[in-house]
């Protein structure tokens, strides 16, 4: 069973910093590509970027409002994600789901972890 | 930037068939995948590759995409059914960056 747990999400100021973890478990981390995902609160979803396994290059792909702060990683000997957040926004609160993707798209979501970026 | 457009509420009784559509220029191309989120939910991979349909997910849902607009159909609609549901996709760019419509509240009442 594809097991995903966020965690690492909390109150930051602007300009803050933060950094978001996601352990999964119940399929070959090492071959999977992932998924960040955020939902603002009453809002839609929004893709936030990905990450391919690195038989695959390990190559990043971002959403224009967070590209060039925010890095998604991996640690494939511990079956975890990261999602490092700089220069926080205000309109970056949002609850973040990270996602395992067996192709361009999310297949697995976690429950999510709530950020607020507030003053 | 790429957008999909969803209409933002669709409302059918129980047991009438529900359809929601999603537009988007580069369709033609690319595969539509749904999602449904029910309230204080993470969300559930519903279709994906236009019309495929995960194992788990009741046959009453199907989809369809033709030209530029993607649609999902829920046949016999449940009130279990009520949820926010979102198409997605990716995007013309040499990196397929995701995009998600803006979701459509499903009524079922």
């Amino acid at each position: 069973e594809v097991q995903l747990v966020e965690s690492g999400g909390g109150l930051v100021k602007p300009g803050g910093s933060l950094r978001l973890s996601c352990a999964a478990s119940g399929f070959t981390f090492s071959n999977a590509w992932m998924s960040w995902v955020r939902q603002a609160p009453g809002k839609g979803l929004e893709w936030v970027g990905r990450i391919k396994s690195k038989t695959d290059g390990g190559t990043t792909d971002y959403a224009a409002p967070v590209k060039g702060r925010f890095t998604i990683s991996r640690d494939d000997s511990k079956n975890t994600l990261y999602l490092q957040m700089n220069s926080l926004k205000t309109e970056d609160t949002a609850v973040y789901y990270c996602g395992y993707s067996s192709g361009w798209y999310v297949d697995y979501w976690g429950q999510g972890t709530l950020v607020t970026v507030s003053s | 930037s790429y957008e999909l457009t969803q209409p933002p509420s669709v409302s059918v009784s129980p047991g009438q068939t529900a359809r929601i559509t999603c537009s988007g220029d580069a369709l033609p191309k690319k595969y539509a995948y749904w999602y449904q989120q029910k309230s204080g939910q993470a969300p559930v991979l519903v279709i994906y590759e236009d019309s495929k349909r995960p194992s788990g997910i009741p046959e009453r849902f199907s989809g369809s995409s033709s030209g530029t607009m993607a649609t999902l159909t829920i046949s016999g609609a449940q009130v279990e059914d009520e949820a926010d549901y979102y198409c997605y996709s990716t995007d013309s760019s040499g990196n397929h960056r995701g995009v998600f419509g803006g979701g459509t509240k499903l009524t079922v009442l």
